[in-house]
């Protein structure tokens, strides 16, 4: 069966310092893999969606990045985190067209 | 881009209630999804559903495509119950998420 991890689960940072949150999935072949955001007040915003290694579409202009270094594994970057960046991220993975699955999620504060 | 609604908001019930939580959306979609959020945080998949009547427990969901919505009913609650529940549709390769309905039930 398909299992999808992500680290850390919780992260405290300060403003102006990096990150990287790092998603990867087990038990399947070439998924479809994505970032979501959730801030305070419920709802889930759509970062980043990859349907293969190296490909790498931004649904919204921010101070954050995603790479796709292997068919499995997705990351999530910053250069330089802002107060704005606080948050819930999310990592899903689906087949390329079927049922979406979401990763327990790494709760991000930045001070 | 599709508009995804959900009603209500917010639902406080006592266990044992029933309830009906209502998801719209604006244009055909490819799939629609429900998902439960614990208190943790966690996304649970509930329903894959774009269109017909599932089952699973206490919980049901009905998809009528062609008039854009869909329904998750809930039966005899229970305070496991608690959390937010998400509707989310999909176009192309991307989910879009309603804001979700916080449930609270009581004991």
């Amino acid at each position: 069966s398909q299992t999808i991890h992500q680290w850390p689960a919780t992260l405290v940072q300060p403003v102006g310092s990096p990150l990287s949150l790092e998603c990867t999935v087990e038990g399947t072949s070439n998924p479809n893999l994505y970032w979501y955001r959730q801030a305070a007040g419920r709802g889930l915003q759509l970062l980043f969606y990859s349907v293969g290694i190296g490909q790498i579409s931004s649904e919204v202009p921010q101070n954050l990045s995603a790479s796709r270094p292997q068919d499995r594994q997705f990351i999530l970057s910053s250069k330089k985190l802002l107060l704005s960046d606080s948050g819930f991220y999310l990592c899903a993975w689906s087949p390329t067209a079927g049922e979406q699955y979401f990763g327990p999620g790494t709760r991000l504060t930045v001070t | 881009g599709i508009q995804v609604e959900q009603s209500p908001p917010d639902l406080i019930l006592q266990e044992g209630a029933n309830s009906t939580l209502r998801c719209n959306f604006s244009d055909s979609v490819n799939n629609l999804q429900w998902f439960h959020q614990n208190p943790w945080g966690q996304l649970i998949n509930l329903f894959y559903i774009p269109s017909g009547t599932k089952q699973n427990g206490r919980l049901s969901a009905t998809t009528v495509a062609t008039e854009r919505y869909s329904l998750l009913y809930i039966s005899s609650s229970q305070t496991t119950d608690s959390g937010v529940y998400f509707c989310a549709v999909r176009e192309y390769s991307t989910l879009t998420f309603g804001k979700g309905t916080m449930l609270l039930v009581s004991p």
